[in-house]
């Protein structure tokens, strides 16, 4: 069974630009979520989809979103890019949603932003 | 609001050591725990989950624990070996998976052969 895929794997942008990440969860999972890891705040969460809808979103500016599509691939978009922006993006995905199930991970997303 | 914090940050051991990592909770209220283990410039692994009601998870020579009134939980290594090497990440789900995980700045482990 194919893993979490995300796509690009690395980006370089330049501040002000805007830039979509792509995640493709496990076959059969329903729920994606999104993190932003950097060396100074370590893993955050950014927002969490399960059958198109997002059910929560962590603490980041609206300048960060996201949506999930029927076949449980998701996106998300960061517009007006800064220079802090410049972190690996993960998403997770997992079975249900739900805490019974595991998250797994994919390779994430490289972004620099210059 | 959740905090995880994780101790050692790094540690260093030779070969063939059994090792603890440990984890510590603000807040009791978890639905589960789960360790994971990053290697440099990848994505993250999953290793053990153990939910609320549990109180340890093995696999391999790994060993879960988890102690959810005193907000601890405990990840055992056995018999240590230089592929072990890694940041091992603990993570809380506080929110009944629609909350995200909240996860510890992690234990920097290198096994020296």
């Amino acid at each position: 069974k194919a893993g979490v895929t995300q796509t690009p794997r690395y980006l370089i942008k330049t501040r002000g630009q805007q830039v979509t990440l792509s995640c493709s969860p496990i076959s059969g999972h329903r729920s994606v979520s999104w993190y932003q890891q950097t060396p100074g705040q370590g893993l955050q969460f950014l927002f969490e989809y399960f059958s198109e809808t997002q059910r929560n979103k962590g603490n980041f500016p609206g300048r960060f979103s996201g949506r999930q599509f029927s076949n449980s691939r998701s996106e998300m978009n960061v517009s007006t890019l800064e220079l802090g922006d410049s972190a690996l993006y993960l998403c997770a995905s997992s079975l249900a949603g739900t805490s019974m199930y595991e998250q797994y991970f994919g390779p994430g997303t490289r972004l620099t932003v210059t | 609001k959740q905090e995880v914090t994780q101790i050692p940050a790094a540690l260093s051991v030779p070969e063939g050591e059994n090792l603890v990592l440990n984890c510590s909770f603000t807040d009791s209220a978890i639905y589960n725990l789960q360790w994971f283990r990053q290697d440099p410039g990848k994505g993250l692994t999953s290793l053990l989950l153990i939910q609320s009601s549990q109180r340890e998870q093995t696999s391999g020579r790994l060993n879960a624990s988890l102690d959810k009134s005193s907000g601890r939980s405990t990840l055992y290594i056995a018999a240590s070996q230089p592929g072990d090497s890694a940041t091992y990440l603990c993570a809380v789900d506080s929110g009944g998976g629609a909350d995200g995980l909240t996860f510890g700045k992690g234990t920097h482990l290198i096994i020296q052969p």
